[in-house]
């Protein structure tokens, strides 16, 4: 069974830093891309970042651009988000997902982790 | 402000049929063909619904069904249930933002 979780989230001050973790299980994490997306509290999906199978591959969204940096490792089946001078309009609750279907569909997600950005 | 636009809600009668449009531009889904469509359940992760504009993951009901023309595309909803009342979001990508963008999401509400 595929298997997403996200972890890493919690209360910030502006302009801190978190990192952001999606343990990945139940499938062959190496051979797929993978991506971030976000939602704000009683908003829309936003899309945050992806990267591809070996990680030399790397977009980010406007944004995020320059502040956050997202990151894989293969052998630890994990992904990462490094996301740093934080802003009060990045408090969402950040999912990884998995990219499916020979496109860009986000097949697989995980249940998300809150970060808040607050004084 | 999403590139993506959506109506904010749509409504029908349990056995109806409701339509949700996303309304993008040449940059978008006039340019490419990928349109996927999610469904949110409230306090939950986005579930795909629909891939490549028509397609349905495997244990999606047939009820759900896409379409696209131009600069837009629909998702359909035959036989409203009262487990579809949710949230939906389409998503394509967008070569002016050189990412993907998701639309402004639309409620459904099964009256």
């Amino acid at each position: 069974e595929v298997q997403l979780v996200e972890s890493g989230g919690g209360l910030v001050q502006p302009g801190g830093s978190l990192r952001l973790s999606c343990a990945a299980s139940g499938f062959t994490f190496r051979n797929y891309w993978m991506n971030w997306v976000r939602q704000a509290p009683g908003k829309g999906l936003e899309w945050v970042a992806n990267i591809n199978q070996d990680g030399s591959a790397k977009n980010h969204g406007g944004s995020v651009k320059g502040r956050f940096t997202i990151s894989r490792d293969n052998a630890k089946n994990s992904l990462y988000l490094e996301v740093n001078s934080l802003r009060v309009e990045d408090t969402a609750v950040y999912y990884c997902g998995r990219v499916d279907y020979g496109g860009d569909a986000v097949g697989y997600w995980g249940p998300g982790t809150l970060v808040t950005v607050s004084s | 402000q999403s590139v993506l636009t959506q109506p904010p809600s749509v409504s029908g009668a349990p056995g109806q049929r409701v339509t949700i449009s996303c309304t993008g531009s040449s940059s978008n889904i006039g340019a490419y063909s990928d349109v996927h469509w999610y469904q949110q359940l409230p306090g939950t992760a986005p579930k795909l619904l629909i891939y490549s504009t028509n397609n349905r993951p495997s244990g999606v009901p047939d009820r759900f069904s896409g379409s696209k023309s131009g600069t837009s595309a629909s998702l359909a909803i035959s036989g409203l249930q009262a487990e579809d009342e949710s949230d939906y979001y389409c998503q394509s990508y967008d070569s002016s933002l050189s990412g993907y963008a998701f639309g402004t999401g639309t409620k459904v509400t099964v009256l």
